[in-house]
């Protein structure tokens, strides 16, 4: 099983949507869950973490975490052409990270 | 903006040559990575290091070795490309003291082997 599933998309939605990027993860122990935006061509940035479980915003974006289902989200409301990309979910902390596969996100005028 | 360069940023050769592929970084990270990317699919780990003289492989299998001889140069050499080397390799860094493991990335290396 790999550490962290995630479906690749493409998911396409018209400017101003509310987006829902999921992930899950099988390592209990991670305690820290990072998401990366990566723009055609470019490697990937650091968008937001979260550490455990709950909520943490930061503008338009939410990342979310559920330790109990093992689940990871990031929310982004007012959709923008310009937040699309892939975005990929990470675990964090002390150990080697581990990717998903990315969702690549298109945001249509 | 992350201090972490990669070149060449894109290049195609022939089945058989030598190639490397350069990183470096101006942060004075201890570690850094080398990720291969295709598309869809993860990242994959295929060498790491936590510092000069260390250097361990990732994950996923690889042909390719990896050289730290300076904290801020992690260079990856494949000594025979074949096809199957046609990737993208990503290059990162990261503090040993951040508790969230956060990495930068430099722009990537995209190798098509003829």
């Amino acid at each position: 099983q790999k550490e962290v599933e995630q479906d690749p998309g493409p998911l396409s939605v018209p400017e101003g949507a509310i987006v829902s990027l999921n992930c899950t993860y099988s390592n209990s122990a991670f305690q820290y869950f990072m998401w990366y935006r990566q723009y055609s061509r470019k490697g990937p940035e650091l968008l937001m973490y979260t550490y455990s479980s709950g909520n943490k915003e930061d503008g338009r974006f939410t990342a979310q975490v559920d330790k109990s289902s093992k689940y990871i989200s990031l929310f982004i409301r007012d959709s923008q052409p310009s937040d699309s990309a892939t975005y990929l979910c990470a675990s964090g902390g002390s150990y080697i990270p581990t990717f998903g596969r990315g969702t690549s996100l298109i945001v249509h005028p | 903006e992350a201090d972490i360069y990669q070149t060449p940023r894109y290049l195609v050769i022939g089945t058989g040559k030598k190639i490397t592929l350069e990183c470096s970084q101006t942060m004075g990270h201890d570690k850094m990575y080398w990720y291969q990317q295709d598309p869809g699919m993860e990242l994959h780990l295929i060498h790491y290091s936590y510092g000069v003289n260390s250097t361990e492989k990732g994950d996923l299998s690889s042909e390719s070795t990896v050289s730290r001889i300076r904290t801020e140069h992690f260079p990856l050499t494949l000594e025979s490309a074949r096809p199957s080397h046609t990737s993208q390799y990503l290059c990162a860094s990261s503090h040993p003291d951040s508790p969230t493991g956060e990495l930068f990335f430099g722009e990537g290396s995209r190798l098509t082997v003829l």
